[in-house]
C-alpha cells in the first residue's frame, strides 16, 4: 500500500462545477504540500499546510491530521484549471523527504 | 525574484554514459532537493542537499549522487546511465524548515533520454 493515496485518480467536470481532490496518507508527517502539474511538467507548489485549513482564491486546502486526510477543493471550477494535482507528505520517520501521491488528472469542460 | 532554473533542459544519453544535471535555487533559498518523475513511478525524491552537505536522502543507487556549492547551486550526477533513468528530473529550493523541506519552488526540470 502507498504511504499517500490519492483519490480519484481522474476527474471530469463542468466548468462552474465545485472540485473535490482527497488525500491520504499513513505516515508521520510535519507538513503536506499540494502541488499543480500542467501539460509541460512544470509544478507549482499551491499550499503547504501542518492543519487547519488555507485558503487562496478559488482553492482550498483542509487537513485532519488526528484522520491523516486533507482535501483540496476548487470553488467555481475553469478550463484553467485542468492540470494534474499531486499530494505530498513531509515525513518525520527515517530520512524526513516529500513522499508523492499518484496525482488526480483534473479536466474541467467548458 | 528570478525563479528556479535548470540546465539543460533536454539530454539525449546512450546507455553505460553519464550525465550532470545542474539547478540554480531562488536567491536566498539554501535548500535544494532533487526528484525524478517517471510515468510508472511518478514522483520520487532524490535528496537534499543544504548548505554544501546532503540533509535527506531516498532510495536510490549509489549511481545518483550531487552536491551543493557555496552559492546554494547544486548538481546532479547519474553514471553508467541505464534505460530506466530516463525520466523528467526536477529540482525544488526552498527556504530552511528545522531538519526537512519546506515550501517547494520547482524549476521546469531536465528531460533525460537513455538509448
Amino acid at each position: 500500500k502507498n504511504e499517500v493515496e490519492q483519490s480519484p485518480q481522474n476527474l471530469t467536470a463542468q466548468e462552474g462545477e465545485f472540485i473535490t481532490i482527497n488525500c491520504s496518507y499513513s505516515v508521520g508527517i510535519s507538513a503536506l504540500h499540494w502541488l499543480q502539474q500542467h501539460p509541460g511538467g512544470g509544478i507549482v507548489s499551491l499550499f503547504m499546510l501542518s492543519s487547519g485549513k488555507k485558503k487562496h482564491g478559488r482553492l482550498i486546502a483542509t487537513i485532519n491530521i488526528q484522520e491523516k486526510h486533507s482535501s483540496l477543493h476548487i470553488t467555481a471550477s475553469h478550463p484553467r484549471d485542468s492540470a494534474v494535482y499531486i499530494c505530498a507528505v513531509s515525513t518525520i520517520q527515517g530520512a524526513q523527504k516529500l513522499v508523492f501521491g499518484q496525482g488526480t488528472r483534473l479536466t474541467i469542460n467548458p | 525574484k528570478a525563479g528556479v532554473t535548470q540546465t539543460p533542459r533536454y539530454l539525449i544519453k546512450t546507455r553505460g554514459q553519464q550525465v550532470t544535471l545542474s539547478c540554480s535555487p531562488i536567491s536566498g533559498h539554501r535548500s535544494v532537493s532533487w526528484y525524478q518523475q517517471t510515468p510508472g513511478q511518478g514522483l520520487q525524491f532524490l535528496f537534499e542537499y543544504f548548505s554544501e552537505t546532503q540533509r535527506n536522502k531516498g532510495n536510490f543507487p549509489g549511481r545518483f549522487s550531487g552536491r551543493q556549492f557555496s552559492n546554494s547551486r547544486s548538481e546532479m550526477n547519474v553514471s553508467t546511465l541505464e534505460l530506466g533513468d530516463s525520466a523528467l528530473y526536477l529540482c525544488a529550493s526552498s527556504t530552511d524548515l528545522a531538519g526537512g523541506p519546506g515550501e517547494q519552488f520547482f524549476g521546469p526540470g531536465t528531460r533525460l533520454t537513455v538509448l
